[in-house]
């Protein structure tokens, strides 16, 4: 079954800290991999977008990596910002017509 | 350039009720879709089109139609409301379908049927 699978669910971090957050997929065939950020009552809006020979993309201080043999992608927040509370989905698309697979998100919650 | 637009931002049916969900894009985009989004669930796909005149069905179409008289604008219509279709509904689109192609979401329209 095509799955995408996040974790952690929730993560609360003190601001200026770094943190990672977890994308594992089942999806086939793979085109590509992406990463969002959607803030509360607002629609997602994309940070990254990886093929399958991409290894790692950067989006300011976020960087998205992507192994494709585990089928394991993370986003890397570093020096996190208040503003980066927000929900993160982690998106594959299928290499034929508008088949998008959603994961769940992980609701990230930065504290001063 | 307003992107995406989605009218209205929040609604309240009663069941039975039928209503018009509107998205407009003037970003000449050719791919528009409507997702709805669930508490704990991804985003399920409903309808989407790949030009004026051209709909298809998605993950989740069943209670929707949906009809693209113009590039511009792709609305989704709930033709008799029931309490399952309760959600936030996303409209997005793309340029065209080319696979990196980025989508581009609208604010939502939050939808409580009672």
């Amino acid at each position: 079954k095509n799955q995408v699978e996040q974790s952690p669910q929730s993560l609360i971090i003190l601001e200026g800290k770094n943190c990672t957050l977890q994308c594992n997929y089942t999806v086939s065939p793979f085109s590509n991999l992406r990463w969002y950020k959607q803030d509360t009552g607002r629609g997602p809006v994309s940070l990254t977008i990886m093929t399958f020979s991409e290894n790692t993309k950067s989006n300011g201080r976020y960087t998205a990596t992507l192994d494709a043999d585990t089928k394991q992608s993370s986003l890397h927040i570093t020096a996190s910002q208040l503003s980066d509370s927000a929900s993160y989905i982690c998106v594959v698309r299928k290499n034929y017509g508008q088949n998008f697979v959603f994961g769940p998100g992980t609701r990230l919650s930065v504290l001063p | 350039n307003a992107g995406v637009t989605q009218t209205p931002k929040f609604q309240v049916l009663k069941t039975g009720q039928s209503m018009t969900l509107q998205c407009a894009q003037d970003m000449n985009h050719e791919y528009m879709s409507w997702y709805r989004q669930d508490p704990g669930m991804g985003l399920r796909l409903i309808h989407y089109s790949v030009g004026a005149g051209i709909t298809d069905q998605g993950e989740v179409p069943n209670g929707y139609n949906v009809s693209r008289s113009t590039t511009e604008d792709f609305p989704l219509r709930l033709l008799s409301a029931a309490p399952s279709q309760t959600s936030v509904y996303f409209c997005a689109s793309s340029y065209d379908g080319r696979l990196n192609t980025e989508a581009f979401f609208g604010q939502g329209t939050r939808l409580t049927v009672v």
